[in-house]
């Protein structure tokens, strides 16, 4: 059975810093993996989708990377932004069609 | 092009009462996911949907909670006879009709809080 832990639970550095939040999973048989950003009392953004072949994605300030073999994936983000502060969901897509989801990190970011 | 919609945002019954929760898919959308957050825990995969059939509903507690797509109009979470430990935040994600490969991304709604008193 697959699982989805995200590491650590909760995050608070000052603006400006590179951070690295990380996620791992028991089951390296997934067809991709991807973040989220979700707001408080939001929804779910998007943030980047790594198929299971590919080993890393960008979008602007963030990267994320995928080893599948050691079940981990890494969601850089750089010079952080008090905008930034949210809590980050790691999910993997299952052999059929489930998203599999870790519990997230609660990031903040101080100004 | 208007994302997944999901209604109403908020919502808060009391013990006993029915909760019923809706999910209007992306256009051209035909696949449709609920999930269900936990306070403080993260998403659970709960049932998938096509039109007019329930694909899987592993995730779905067997008393209570029953789903629906119907050919016409928005997917229907139901659950009945609500208890306090159904609190929660139930979202919506929707999918292209093609085949669910694992190229396709499940797009997501903004979610429904639970309230139940």
């Amino acid at each position: 059975k697959q699982e989805v832990t995200q590491i650590p639970a909760a995050l608070s550095v000052p603006e400006g810093e590179n951070l690295v939040l990380n996620c791992s999973f028991t089951d390296s048989a997934i067809y991709n993996l991807q973040w989220f950003r979700q707001d408080p009392g939001k929804g779910l953004t998007s943030l980047l989708l790594i198929q299971s072949s590919q080993r890393e994605q960008t979008s602007g300030r963030l990267n994320a990377s995928l080893d599948k073999s050691s079940g981990r994936s890494t969601l850089y983000i750089a010079a952080s932004q008090p905008g930034d502060s949210a809590t980050y969901l790691c999910a993997v897509r299952d052999s059929n069609y489930q998203l599999i989801w870790g519990a997230g990190t609660k990031l903040i970011i101080k100004p | 092009n208007a994302g997944v919609m999901q209604n109403p945002r908020h919502l808060v019954r009391r013990r006993g009462q029915e909760a019923r929760l809706r999910c209007s898919p992306m256009k051209g959308h035909s696949h449709v996911y609920w999930y269900r957050q936990l306070p403080e825990e993260g998403l659970k995969f709960m049932v998938y949907l096509q039109k007019e059939n329930i694909i899987d509903e592993s995730g779905m507690p067997k008393e209570r909670f029953s789903a629906e797509f119907p050919k016409e109009g928005p997917s229907i979470l139901r659950i009945q006879q609500v208890v306090r430990g159904d609190s929660a935040a139930y979202f919506c994600a929707s999918s292209p009709p093609s085949r669910a490969t694992s190229t396709d991304t499940q797009y997501f709604g903004p979610g429904t809080r639970l309230t139940v008193l």
